[in-house]
């Protein structure tokens, strides 16, 4: 399986500090993607980076990649107690079987005011 | 608000109920997917329609039935449920099926309870 898993499963912060959150993979993809997901609600789209990017921003969002070791970081800077969310990498293989959006199981961060 | 609306929000059934589940959305889209969601595990991606054309079902019990009257509105009907089956049921809406490149867009999910 291509899916992605997200590491640590839950982050602690304190408001202004800085979020980094990281996703492993198994098998090459065509792109991944960021989601938010607030308590109960459905998921957000933050950022998609493609196999051919190494780092992509938007806003207090930063990601990279890295294809040689299958791994994705979401860095979140100025963290803010709005933050506060799961957090979940998906992947979309680079062949037929695999093409489909494969989600993780997601990172709870829980940003303290 | 995402462009992607669900109703109902909430849902409690017994298991002999017949219910359910509808997805509408208002961006355009030609493709929208159901999901099941269940509490410390993956997103379980459970069907997909490409221009109201069913493709995939991702072995799914027969007990969920999904139908696409148009590119705008997904149903998931919904019988003889288990208590297993309650989950957040996420419906999600994008431009195309292109190899899962698109962004998606999900609603707001409806919260199902199987008692």
């Amino acid at each position: 399986s291509q899916q992605g898993e997200e590491d640590p499963q839950a982050l602690s912060i304190q408001e202004g500090e800085n979020a980094t959150m990281n996703c492993s993979y198994k098998t090459s993809i065509n792109n991944l993607q960021w989601y938010r997901q607030n308590s109960g609600r459905g998921l957000v789209h933050l950022i998609l980076i493609r196999s051919n990017e190494r780092e992509k921003h938007s806003g207090r969002l930063r990601v990279t990649l890295d294809t040689s070791k299958k791994s994705s970081s979401l860095l979140i800077t100025a963290s803010r107690a709005a933050d506060t969310a799961s957090y979940f990498c998906a992947t979309v293989g680079d062949t037929g079987a695999n093409s489909k959006l494969t989600f993780g199981k997601g990172i709870t961060l829980s940003v303290r005011p | 608000e995402t462009g992607v609306t669900q109703t109902p929000r909430h849902l409690v059934m017994g298991m002999t109920n017949k219910k359910s589940l509808k997805c509408e959305q208002h961006l355009g889209h030609n493709a929208m997917y159901w999901y099941k969601q269940s509490a410390k595990k993956p997103l379980e991606l459970m069907f997909v329609y490409n221009f109201k054309e069913q493709t995939e079902n991702n072995s799914v019990p027969s007990r969920f039935s999904p139908e696409c009257p148009n590119s705008s509105h997904l149903f998931l009907h919904l019988h003889t449920l288990q208590p297993e089956d309650s989950a957040l049921y996420l419906c999600a809406s994008s431009q195309a099926v292109r190899g899962g490149s698109d962004t998606q867009y999900f609603g707001p999910g409806t919260r199902l309870t199987v008692l």
